[in-house]
Formats: structure tokens, C-alpha cells, sequence
């Protein structure tokens, strides 16, 4: 079934330890972002890649890195964990043009300690 | 800053009665998407609305937009209990033929009763 993974489901994380999230898609979208969710703030952009190799800061970068070595993987990295990025962490891809509906993972739900 | 903010935040609805979430923001966009996201789960698509006066209908919702009061509105008709779920709607910032830099409301957390 075509669609967005997302690895892990959820981390329990102990602040300063570095962890990757994993994304990857199988639509051959050319765009991917990143998205953090906490309660009563929405969602809001971390990064996100236009195309294959490319990348580009959101709202709230500082903390993540990510890359994009192809279409279809987008991992975010956090160096060193904070437990303000305990979160809901939610990928997303899209086609990159009109309409551009952006299409999302099943989210993971990260805690830092 | 792009700001978008919906209301109301919290919205408990009888079930057969109508009602309407509002979404402001606060920078021109044509470019409005709304979404609904169940508890623990994942966001999922409604809407497109790609210019002034876009409407779209699917069941018992439908979105409009207003780029010129930077408004849009998701009306319900005659609420149903699976409609409860949380709405979110998100604008566009990027600009030009650029697409997917998104600002989300708050979202609106809705309840229907029987």
C-alpha cells in the first residue's frame, strides 16, 4: 500500500543522547517536511526538502538537522536531545506542484527525559 | 509572521444541528488546506482551496475561502457523532509557483452528542 512510514512508533529518549527519525515514502513525491504537534499549538514546520538533495528551515529548526539523499528517505536528526522536543514528530510528502496536498505519517511520539 | 487562528477551539455540537469553524490568518495566501485528524492518529486530507471563492463540498462539510478577508470557513450540516475529531486548517506561505510551506491553526477540537 502506497504511503509514508514513520520508525519509530515512540522513544522514550534521555536528554543530551542523539536520535534519528526515520521517513520514508513510496508515492515518489517530490517533497517531504517535517512537522512537530504539541497541544494547542498545531503543527509546525521543523524542515522540509523540495526535491532530492535540497533542504530548507521551518518555523522552528533550531535543535534538527535533516537530509535527503534521495526521494524517497527524509530522516531528522536531533544531535542532542532536549526535553523540549518531546513532541509528536509527523512526516509528510507531496507532489511538489498545484494542488500540492500534503499527504502525512503515522507520526512518532518521542519523549525526552 | 504568518499567523492563523481558528475558532472555536473547543466545539460541542448536538447531533443534526450546524454549525461553522472560522480559520483568520493574518498574511495573503490563495492557498488553504483543511484536515482532520482523530485521536492518536494521523492527519488526513478534506480540502483544497486554491483561490478567492473556492468552495468545496464532501458530505456534511463544506470549506469556503475569502483571500480577500483572509478567512475561511468549514460549515457543518446536521452533525453526525463520526464527525468528532479534531479540524485543522493550514495556509500556504510560500508564495509565487512555490508550494508547501504550511502555518496550521490551532485546531478545533469537535464533539457531537447525541
Amino acid at each position: 500500500i502506497a504511503g509514508i512510514t514513520q520508525a519509530p512508533t515512540s522513544q522514550i529518549l534521555a536528554a543530551g543522547r542523539r536520535m534519528t527519525l526515520r521517513c520514508t515514502q513510496d508515492m515518489r513525491h517530490n517533497a517531504m517536511y517535517w512537522y512537530r504537534q504539541d497541544l494547542g499549538l498545531g503543527l509546525r514546520l521543523i524542515h522540509y526538502s523540495n526535491t532530492a538533495g535540497t533542504t530548507g528551515k521551518g518555523e522552528v529548526p533550531d535543535g534538527y538537522s535533516v537530509s535527503r539523499a534521495n526521494t524517497d528517505d527524509f530522516p531528522l536528526t536531533l544531535a542532542s536531545a532536549v526535553p523540549s522536543q518531546t513532541s509528536v514528530y509527523f512526516c509528510a510528502s507531496s507532489s511538489g506542484s498545484r494542488p500540492d496536498t500534503q499527504y502525512f505519517g503515522p507520526g512518532t511520539r518521542l519523549t525526552v527525559l | 509572521e504568518l499567523k492563523v487562528e481558528q475558532n472555536p477551539l473547543f466545539l460541542s455540537m448536538q447531533e443534526g444541528k450546524n454549525y461553522t469553524i472560522y480559520c483568520n490568518y493574518s498574511t495573503t495566501s490563495d492557498r488553504l488546506y483543511w484536515y482532520r485528524q482523530d485521536p492518536g492518529k494521523s492527519l488526513e486530507s478534506l480540502f483544497v482551496l486554491l483561490s478567492n471563492g473556492a468552495v468545496k463540498q464532501e458530505g456534511r462539510l463544506m470549506a469556503s475561502l475569502d483571500t480577500k478577508a483572509r478567512l475561511s470557513t468549514l460549515h457543518i450540516t446536521a452533525a453526525v457523532h463520526d464527525l468528532s475529531a479534531t479540524y485543522f486548517c493550514a495556509v500556504d506561505w510560500a508564495g509565487g509557483t512555490s508550494y508547501g510551506k504550511l502555518t496550521f491553526g490551532q485546531g478545533t477540537i469537535l464533539t457531537v452528542h447525541p
